[in-house]
């Protein structure tokens, strides 16, 4: 089975910082998803990435998947206290269309001191 | 609308109770799934519904009962639940079965006493 390996598994940043989180998976991602939850609360999308190379960025958050699709890292620019919470890496670890299951890392909680 | 809206937002239920969790979804999406997260750690997947079927049943016990009515509802029953069955109970849904992101509800945070 799929497995996916979070690290840090926490980080307390000084506001304004910048921060990385990575995701690393035991075979190649076909779809690698990263989520933010806060405490007892559901999970809010953040990226999806798919092909090998692939960067996107939303706001202050940059999402990379590398060229062998094997590791993801997710960085933020210019913390804020908004962006404290659990960050988690989901992998699809289905066969093809209509097996779509996620699986996701331990996650990584991020506290922001202002 | 692009919500998922779980209900209830808490539930304690007893050992010899029958319960049911609601999941609804108006985004038009035919996937949907149920999750469930204990405390510190990842959500696990418990089952997928796919065009209303269920497509996907993660070895869960057989007192968690899904069912999908429609293609904007899924439902999760219990029933003789265990104190190790507390958890946060996540509903999820996406446009279609192994495509693009899940949106996922807020959670009905199940307390089994």
């Amino acid at each position: 089975s799929q497995e996916l390996e979070q690290s840090p598994q926490s980080l307390i940043v000084q506001e304004g910082k910048n921060l990385t989180i990575n995701c690393t998976s035991s075979k190649t991602l076909y779809g690698l998803y990263w989520y933010k939850q806060k405490y007892g609360e559901g999970l809010i999308f953040l990226m999806m990435l798919q092909k090998g190379g692939e960067e996107k960025s939303h706001e202050k958050i940059t999402a990379k998947l590398d060229e062998k699709k094997q590791q993801s890292s997710l960085h933020i620019t210019a913390s804020q206290p908004s962006h404290a919470g659990i960050y988690l890496c989901g992998a699809d670890t289905g066969s093809g269309a209509g097996s779509y299951q996620l699986t996701f890392g331990k996650g990584t909680k991020l506290s922001v001191i202002p | 609308d692009t919500e998922v809206t779980q209900t209830p937002k808490h539930l304690v239920m007893g050992m010899t109770n029958k319960k049911s969790l609601k999941c609804e979804q108006h985004m038009g999406h035919r996937a949907m799934y149920w999750y469930k997260q204990k405390a510190k750690k990842p959500p696990e997947l418990m089952f997928v519904y796919s065009y209303e079927k269920l497509s996907i049943n993660e070895s869960v016990p057989s007192r968690f009962s899904p069912e999908c009515p429609n293609s904007s509802l899924l439902n999760l029953h219990l029933h003789a639940l265990q104190p190790e069955d507390s958890a946060l109970y996540l509903c999820a849904s996406s446009p279609y079965p192994g495509q693009d992101e899940a949106f996922f509800g807020q959670g009905t945070r199940l307390t089994v006493v």
